[in-house]
């Protein structure tokens, strides 16, 4: 069964200290892994779409990464305005299309 | 650009009452469309999604439903809701790919709709 696993549930930086957060993955055939930013009471937003192994995008202070089993989204130098739950997903095939496979998101509180 | 709007923002209703959330996408033609619940402490559950007019396809027997009355319309309807129904329910579209043609997969989020059955 695809599954897909992210760590830790939630996080807790000062502003400037950079950490990762973590996803993991199974599923048959990877077929592309996305990070999405999620603000309370809001729907998710696209950051990136990750491909194959070694694969590695950057947005601002986010860099996302990818190896055969797990994706890491590194947060350098985070500022308050980074705060909200962030969510990976991959694609899993069904009958009449594709849906994706969430993780239950990891919720980062930065504080000034 | 291509843009999604749901409504209600929020909604409140009763067991047993019926409940219709729309969603439409503007600046695309043909897309994918699809229902997501998110409840408190679970991740993102699809429920329904669609690849065209009339095209439904069911995730998670339940008492909701969905349907695809034009090509950038996607309707999550309900019968009687029951208090399980509660959560934020949200559309998404992805653009269709033409046959032989590469997927990206990505999907695009709606605000959301606050739904709460008392």
């Amino acid at each position: 069964e695809d599954q897909v696993t992210q760590s830790p549930e939630a996080l807790r930086l000062q502003e400037g200290e950079s950490s990762s957060l973590n996803c993991s993955y199974t599923v048959s055939g990877l077929r592309g892994l996305f990070w999405y930013r999620q603000d309370p009471g809001k729907g998710p937003e696209f950051l990136f779409t990750l491909y194959s192994a070694g694969e590695e995008k950057e947005k601002e202070r986010l860099k996302a990464t990818l190896t055969k089993k797990e994706s890491f989204l590194h947060i350098t130098a985070p500022k308050p305005e980074d705060s909200a739950t962030y969510l990976c997903a991959v694609p899993a095939f069904n009958q009449a299309g594709t849906a994706l496979i969430f993780g239950k998101g990891t919720t980062l509180s930065v504080s000034s | 650009s291509q843009t999604i709007h749901q409504w209600p923002a929020t909604l409140v209703q009763p067991v047993g009452s019926p409940l219709s959330l729309e969603c439409t996408v503007e600046g695309t033609s043909n897309p994918n469309l699809y229902w997501y619940r998110q409840a408190a402490g679970r991740g993102l559950q699809l429920l329904f999604y669609s690849v065209g007019i009339g095209q439904i396809s069911s995730e998670v027997p339940q008492n909701l439903s969905a349907s695809r009355p034009q090509d950038r319309q996607f309707i999550l309807s309900s019968k009687k809701l029951l208090l399980s129904d509660s959560g934020f329910y949200l559309c998404a579209w992805s653009p269709w790919v033409q046959a032989g043609g590469v997927s990206t997969d990505t999907q695009y989020f709606g605000p959301g709709t606050r739904l709460t059955v008392l």
